[in-house]
């Protein structure tokens, strides 16, 4: 089956550091990737939407400086959180499709625990 | 836009059959999923629904009605093991999944 790797798993920063985030599609090529963000006891919220070699598409609200996004190659998406500020603390999980035909069987990483302290 | 409703909560024994239910508004449909995420943990897709009817895969079942934009995750001999938040999610044309709130559910012994 699709398997989607996601790293750092857990992550703590200082105030106004910047992280990375690294999303892989391990074994098939994920024309789309998508970024969700999730607080405790809430839904996912979707940030961004990430197609290979193309802007990502940010959703309403979400500052497209402050949450970098790079989907570089079909099997590489990163979100970079610039300035991290302790309200960017949060679970970070990605998801990618291999093509737009195949949408209901969504596959997620294992996800990101942000803490900025 | 989507917008989703389910239940904030449930509680069940183990044994017994639950039903989440699941109510959209949707400006076009394209199908209704179910996921599954433990405390921690990543969403898992348990299943998916394009047309009415009934989906049965394994002690997990969802059914569609599009008419009446309702949905429902019917989870039977539930085990401890089931307790987690239980998400239905509809996609829009450009494949992005939209969650609704999620239902916690708690299997009691």
């Amino acid at each position: 089956g699709a398997v989607v790797s996601q790293h750092p798993s857990r992550v703590i920063c200082k105030s106004g550091t910047s992280v990375k985030i690294e999303c892989r599609s391990l074994d098939f090529q994920a024309t789309t990737m998508f970024w969700y963000r999730q607080f405790p006891k809430q839904s996912l919220m979707l940030m961004a939407t990430s197609n290979e070699g193309s802007k990502a598409t940010y959703e309403q609200g979400v500052e497209k400086d402050k949450f970098l996004i790079n989907h570089a190659s079909l099997t590489l998406s990163t979100l970079t959180v610039t300035s991290a500020h302790p309200e960017d603390s949060s679970f970070y999980i990605c998801s990618a499709i291999r093509d737009r035909e195949f949408y209901y069987g969504y596959t997620f990483g294992s996800g990101t625990r942000l803490t900025v302290v | 836009g989507q917008s989703l409703e389910q239940p904030s909560e449930v509680t069940a024994v183990e044994g017994a059959i639950v039903q989440i239910n699941c109510t959209y508004q949707t400006s076009g449909f394209y199908g209704l999923s179910w996921y599954q995420q433990h405390d921690g943990g990543a969403p898992t897709f348990l299943s998916y629904n394009g047309l009415d009817g009934l989906e049965e895969t394994g002690r997990f079942s969802s059914f569609l009605s599009r008419s009446d934009s309702y949905g429902y995750l019917l989870l039977q001999e539930l085990q401890m093991k089931d307790s987690a938040s239980y998400f239905c999610a509809v996609r829009d044309e450009g494949g992005k999944l939209i969650f609704g709130q999620g239902t916690e559910l708690s299997v009691k012994p």
